[in-house]
């Protein structure tokens, strides 16, 4: 159990035009979903939290106008990558908690900006 | 915050050999602490956790952990590895009532068959 999805798993942009990630759990309610950005051999940095129904609540230093974070269901949360340039270009991890600590990973979807 | 340290970034091992990976946080409270792998090409799956109790916590594929809250510590150790242990481990860290999860650099496990 506790599975979740990316989608697109890739993809490949022009620099200037966005681009949406999506995010599902497929058998649990995640009430929180939690966006990462994971660079070539670093770790996973938090991006932004967000609450079902809620505003997001981003990190220091991560753009609100410009990383769209919307968690409409309990099941869906969308990262939009607007006006994207090539220094955006990364692997981008989500994943949910349904009420407990521990949180389930997504698969990841790597972004390039071109 | 909470942060989390992982040393020795890069480790090289052989099939048999044991392994500990060491993880420190700094946090004043009350934490959860997890153990998250990422085997090449796939996502990052849960190993082990602990949030209370017996601080030795036991996980999938032989890995156990010990939290030492004197050390703020969380080591994660596995008394034989095998070549399908090469991956990724990261140790992470939040703080109880706050789900947001501070991630350690992460240790590179490469074992050779």
């Amino acid at each position: 159990g506790a599975v979740v999805s990316q989608h697109p798993s890739w993809v490949i942009c022009k620099s200037g035009t966005s681009v949406k990630i999506e995010c599902r759990s497929l058998d649990f309610q995640a009430t929180t979903m939690f966006w990462y950005r994971q660079f070539p051999k670093q770790s996973l940095m938090l991006m932004a939290t967000s609450n079902e129904g809620s505003k997001a609540t981003y990190e220091q230093g991560v753009e609100k106008d410009k990383f769209l974070i919307n968690h409409a269901s309990l099941t869906l949360s969308t990262l939009t990558v607007t006006s994207a340039h090539p220094e955006d270009s990364s692997f981008y991890i989500c994943s949910g908690s349904g009420g407990v600590p521990e949180q389930y990973f997504g698969p990841g979807t790597r972004l390039t900006v071109t | 915050a909470q942060s989390v340290s992982q040393h020795n970034h890069h480790v090289i091992l052989s099939e048999a050999a044991s392994l500990e990976l060491g993880c420190n946080y700094s946090y004043g409270g009350t934490v959860n602490l997890f153990w998250y792998v990422q085997y090449p090409g796939q996502h990052l799956q849960l190993l082990l956790k602990y949030f209370s109790g017996d601080p030795l916590v036991k996980g999938i594929k032989g890995f156990e952990a010990e939290f030492i809250k004197s050390k703020f510590s969380f080591n994660l150790r596995k008394p034989s590895v095998q070549w399908s242990d090469t991956a990724e481990y990261f140790c992470a860290v939040n703080a109880q009532g706050n789900n947001r999860l501070a991630f350690g650099k992460g240790n590179q496990v490469v074992v050779i068959p």
